[in-house]
């Protein structure tokens, strides 16, 4: 299909090891977004990208969480040194511009675990 | 400090009557509220939405009731389908930023 695809669907690592997560967004979208799911928590955003513009990194919890997006497309999300409460479900969005922002349409997610 | 709250984590409802989802807000910013469905193993979709200027919008079986005063949106859906039973979540921003995700609420609707 041409939804949002993230991967790996699963990923279970040990703490402090590095991880980088995925997300291929619907091609033709220029704002892409990650959020992570905590067990019986919200979406939590964590980082926004709008164009060739800086992104938003206000969601970020530490410094050891960065992402980058390669030629305006494909996004990875790097945690190094994880540890658990790294555990969560990570999301990725995208949307056609950022002025669709309502108009989100999320990828299946990447299950983080971190033993 | 939650500012979209979802008090209550799950919902059980007999299929054909109504569901009801309830949702606060502490931010008397947010102008505008959403509402998303989620399946389990995919990712949320949008619902259905409603500005501050409304106080209801309609979509089919979807309608959202905004009380500002209240700071309290709710999501009803009548007649409710076993196809329903998803985790819904509620959403608010201010002006076009990123939004604030509740909780969520699980929904069962038995046959």
């Amino acid at each position: 299909g041409a939804g949002v695809s993230q991967s790996p669907s699963n990923k279970v690592t040990e703490k402090g090891k590095d991880v980088e997560l995925r997300c291929d967004p619907i091609s033709g979208h220029t704002a892409l977004y990650w959020y992570r799911q905590s067990l019986g928590q919200g979406l939590e955003f964590l980082i926004y990208f709008q164009g060739n513009s800086a992104p938003d990194k206000s969601g970020l919890p530490s410094d050891r969480f960065s992402a980058e997006r390669t030629g305006g497309s494909v996004s990875t999300l790097t945690i190094q040194r994880t540890q658990q409460e790294d555990s969560a479900v990570y999301l990725c969005a995208s949307s056609l511009t950022w002025t669709s922002l309502y108009e989100q349409y999320f990828g299946p997610g990447t299950r983080l675990t971190v033993t | 400090d939650q500012q979209v709250k979802q008090n209550s984590p799950s919902l059980s409802v007999q299929e054909g009557r109504i569901s009801i989802l309830n949702c606060d807000y502490t931010n008397s910013m947010f102008d505008y509220f959403l509402w998303y469905k989620k399946y389990p193993a995919e990712g949320p979709t949008f619902l259905i939405s409603i500005s501050s200027i409304k106080d209801k919008n309609e979509d089919g079986r979807f309608t959202v009731f905004l009380n500002k005063s209240a700071k309290h949106l709710s999501l009803h859906i009548v007649p409710s389908q076993p196809g329903d039973s998803a985790v819904y979540f509620c959403a608010a921003s201010t002006g076009s930023y990123i939004p604030t995700f509740g909780r969520g609420t699980s929904l069962i609707v038995h046959p």
